[in-house]
């Protein structure tokens, strides 16, 4: 059963142009959800976080929106850049639980 | 301050030989964590653990895999008579406390022939 879900694969978007990855998840003891980004043969890094009690966390050209009724969140990359490319993951986390739970990863690919 | 440290980056194992992989959390970390990338998958969590004590390895194998974080040294994962469904990429992350963000090494991609 996947808690965390990224139904895109893959997302190719043009260079200077919105990038909207989006993550949906089931369980709603989640309260806190954070973005890594992987390039290939690296390890993932984290990115942005956002806790359950907020909608909205901004940082430089990255935006996380969280819609809790709706039990989706996504990330915002605007301007997008070539530099951008990478796979994308959304992890899920509850408070009490130490574990993070994984999406299986967006692979965004910004156009020249 | 260096990062989470892995070695081997690249380890290719016989079926039924022995895997050691290891980890050197960043500095003041006390919180390790591993994980596995099976191809086209996200992350897995394998254990978890801080210094001389293993606190979560519910999503270890009951056989063959290992895990310690002794006080001294890196943690290592072990994987003992590789079969060919071990192979993937294993990545280990640390953190200082719970409730900061996992850090994570490059990974060691196990290839077992």
């Amino acid at each position: 059963d996947q808690q965390v879900k990224q139904n895109s694969p893959s997302l190719s978007v043009q260079e200077g142009r919105i990038s909207i990855l989006n993550c949906d998840y089931t369980n709603s003891m989640f309260d806190y959800f954070l973005w890594y980004k992987k390039y290939p043969a690296e390890g993932p890094t984290f990115l942005i976080s956002i806790s359950s009690i907020k909608d909205k966390n901004e940082d430089g050209r990255f935006t996380v929106f969280l819609n809790k009724s709706a039990k989706h969140l996504s990330l915002h990359i605007v301007p997008s850049q070539p530099g951008d490319s990478a796979v994308y993951f959304c992890a899920a986390l509850m408070d009490s639980n130490y574990q993070l739970i994984w999406g299986a990863g967006t692979k965004l690919i910004i156009k020249p | 301050n260096a990062g989470v440290m892995q070695n081997p980056r690249h380890l290719v194992r016989r079926r039924g030989q022995e895997a050691r992989l290891r980890c050197s959390p960043m500095k003041g970390h006390s919180h390790v964590y591993w994980y596995r990338q099976l191809p086209e998958e996200g992350l897995k969590f394998m254990v978890y653990l801080q210094k001389e004590n293993i606190i979560d390895e519910s999503g270890m194998p009951k056989e063959r895999f290992s895990a310690e974080f002794p006080k001294e040294g890196p943690s290592i994962l072990r994987i003992q008579q590789v079969v060919r469904g071990d192979s993937a990429a294993y990545f280990c992350a640390s953190r200082p406390g719970v409730s900061s963000p996992l850090h994570f090494g490059n990974g060691t991609r196990l290839t077992v022939t």
